[in-house]
């Protein structure tokens, strides 16, 4: 069974600085990994989405990383802002069916003015 | 706006009564989810529907019951509930067989009394 584990849970920055949220997962046989944002209370939003062929996506102050074999990947924020401040969240397909998610639990960003 | 209508955006009910969620997606998708969002747990998957025909239920008790009349619409019907069933139900949709990228609504928080 897929396990999806996002380290950390929560972290607070000063705004500016450059960031690094990681997610792990047990099984490499994903079709795509996709990173979201949540705000409270809120549905998600999909910032990038990652084919398991690829190495890295980018979207303007975001970068995230895949390496499949090793079951990681690495969502970089740039220039940190206040309005960054939601929770984001990393999820992996299933097999071959790229529309079946497992989702970790997530990385609570607070960004401070 | 994502592109994906859930109503009602609050919903509290007794554990005798019964009520739906209503999805609606603008995004001309073929593919629609249902998502169960509990406080400290991560995203679980409960339903998908490809093409109106449901594909997945992950091991979901028959108090929840969905309805797919057609692509663009989805619906969970809900009738004697738990307290335990308490939580943010989010649905989703996405393409099929293109890049997969999820769409999710802004949820329903539903508490069960």
């Amino acid at each position: 069974k897929q396990e999806v584990t996002q380290i950390p849970a929560a972290l607070s920055v000063p705004e500016g600085e450059n960031l690094v949220l990681n997610c792990s997962f047990t099984d490499s046989a994903i079709y795509n990994l996709q990173w979201f944002r949540q705000d409270p209370g809120k549905g998600l939003t999909s910032l990038l989405l990652i084919q398991s062929s690829q190495r890295e996506q980018t979207s303007g102050r975001l970068n995230a990383s895949l390496d499949k074999s090793s079951g990681r990947s690495t969502l970089y924020i740039a220039a940190s802002q206040p309005g960054d401040s939601a929770t984001y969240l990393c999820a992996v397909s299933k097999g071959n069916a790229g529309n079946m998610l497992t989702f970790g639990g997530g990385t609570r960003l607070m960004v401070k003015p | 706006e994502t592109g994906v209508t859930q109503t009602p955006r609050h919903l509290v009910m007794g554990m005798t009564n019964k009520k739906s969620l209503k999805c609606e997606q603008h995004l001309g998708h073929n593919a629609m989810y249902w998502y169960k969002q509990s406080a400290k747990k991560p995203l679980e998957l409960m339903f998908v529907y490809n093409f109106k025909e449901q594909t997945e239920n992950n091991s979901v008790p028959s108090r929840f019951s969905p309805e797919c009349p057609n692509s663009s619409h989805l619906f969970l019907h809900l009738h004697t509930l738990q307290p335990e069933d308490s939580a943010l139900y989010l649905c989703a949709s996405s393409q099929v067989q293109e890049n997969e990228k999820l769409f999710f609504g802004s949820g329903t928080q539903l508490s069960v009394l």
